[in-house]
């Protein structure tokens, strides 16, 4: 069982905005550390968000990051085709561990 | 641009050992936190271990202590790691990522990743 709780899929039609959500506790997304990857299929992850609401350059704007809680959320908005694929979020826990999301498949009707 | 490659992977059976290797290119490796990520078949990602700098401190996920040991070779821009005691559990894609900062000491986030090497334990 993953530390972090996300939906295991969530879907959208292109233009359309999506949300994908994170849960953890006080102990991991509770901190500000949390960050977002995405994953293509057979590919590495990537960095798409950083300590909650930064973007690494290059990754688009579409891509926005907030918090409430312990509840992290993953904002794309205008969707498009290329978006498909799989979304991790990961924090920084207590004792000086790194915990993952299970994963949330994202579909672009 | 930053390259991670990671080498070491195959099929080894329970109990046996095996050393992954992550060769590092374009960034002042020494400078930097490096990590492991594994991500078993179908399944999501888990953070393995972070090593320092200077390679005087070593982290640990839980279900790994005591059998996988992270090293590193700034001379050689190389990162390690060494798995012993393997269990079919430890089937996974083993990614070498960098790991980074902002505000503390420990690092939060992975913002390079290689792609990856593929560990199999199986008799």
């Amino acid at each position: 069982q993953s530390a972090l709780t996300q939906p295991r899929s969530v879907s959208g039609s292109p233009g359309q905005s999506v949300t994908i959500s994170c849960s953890g506790t006080i102990s991991d997304v509770g901190n500000n550390y949390v960050s977002w990857y995405q994953q293509h299929p057979g590919k590495a992850p990537k960095l798409i968000i950083y300590d909650v609401t930064k973007g690494p350059s290059g990754v688009p704007d579409r891509f926005a990051g907030s918090k409430s809680g312990n509840t992290a959320s993953l904002t794309i908005s205008g969707l498009q085709a290329e978006d498909e694929a799989d979304y991790y979020c990961c924090s920084y826990a207590v004792s000086l561990r790194l915990v993952f999301g299970g994963g949330t498949k994202l579909t672009v009707l | 641009e930053v390259q991670l490659v990671e080498s070491g992977g195959g099929l080894v059976q329970p109990g046996g050992s095996l050393r992954l290797s992550c060769a590092a290119s374009e960034f002042t490796f020494s400078g930097y936190w490096m990590s492991w990520v594994r991500q078993a078949p179908g399944k999501g990602l888990e953070w393995v271990a972070n090593i320092k700098q200077d390679g005087g401190g070593e982290y640990y996920v839980d279900s790994v202590k005591g059998r996988f040991t992270i090293s590193r070779d700034n001379a050689k821009n190389s990162l390690y790691l060494q798995m012993n005691s393997l269990r079919a559990e430890d089937t996974a894609v083993y990614y070498c990522a960098r790991g980074r900062y902002n505000s503390g000491w420990y690092p939060d986030y992975f913002d390079y990743w290689g792609q990856g090497t593929l560990v199999t334990v199986s008799s």
